[in-house]
């Protein structure tokens, strides 16, 4: 248990569907990121939000949309994906911006695109 | 930016034996290193991590040590265990300003009973 929850563990759609990942973390940080985890690729960091506003979006398609309603929530809007995007998910905290320090991640949303 | 480079990228040992993994980081100025572990299944979690410094840090089985000069630092796992097998994964930051962890693509590390 690391403190961060990602929903739903698993989620399977189509290419027209819209659906949302969410990630709540109860370890009172006040920065939240979105990683994508591709097989045999490096951990890909898509978004930051630090004290609920976006630091980083790191060139990701407009056809995935973060918001960020509080510190501790963290939202993964998704809409007409592609089946490239199949992935691994993951959601992460940690103090504040600047001092980084320890990430804390939770255990993943694995996404199939059919 | 920060480039991270990890190798080996797989890594099978017996168990008993030790293991070492190696990273190399591009960036002068960073001086954070974390090790990250990520089980079948899991998020990665920081296993041990070590600052500018200082050249080496020990946990029990896990030491990580520090090269500043060559940009190079390597974990070190002795005495491993089936439990032990894992992803690992290097990372280097810059505490201080808002410096984001830049990651290596990993190890998997297999421990054979």
């Amino acid at each position: 248990e690391t403190g961060v929850t990602q929903t739903p563990r698993h989620l399977v759609m189509g290419m027209t569907n819209k659906k949302s990942l969410k990630c709540e973390q109860h370890l009172g940080h006040n920065a939240m990121y979105w990683y994508k985890q591709s097989a045999k690729k490096p951990l890909e960091l898509m978004f930051v939000y630090n004290f609920k506003e976006q630091t980083e979006n790191n060139s990701v398609p407009s056809r995935f949309s973060p918001e960020c309603p509080n510190s501790s929530h963290l939202f993964l809007h998704l809409h007409t994906l592609q089946p490239e995007d199949s992935a691994l998910y993951l959601c992460a905290s940690s103090q504040g911006l600047p001092n980084t320090g320890e990430l804390f991640f939770g255990e993943g949303s694995r996404l199939t695109v059919l | 930016g920060e480039n991270v480079e990890q190798h080996p990228s797989t890594l099978s040992v017996q168990e008993g034996d030790s293991a070492v993994i190696k990273c190399t980081y591009s960036d002068s100025a960073s001086n954070y290193f974390p090790w990250y572990k990520q089980e079948l299944g899991k998020g990665p979690q920081l296993i041990i991590d070590i600052r500018s410094n200082v050249g080496e840090k020990k946990d029990q089985r896990i030491a990580v040590t520090l090269n500043k000069t060559a940009k190079h630092f390597s974990l070190h796992i002795t005495e491993t265990q089936p439990e032990d097998s894992a992803v690992y994964f290097c990372a280097a930051s810059r505490t201080g300003g808002s410096y984001i962890p830049t990651f290596g693509r990993g190890t998997s590390l297999i421990v054979h009973p």
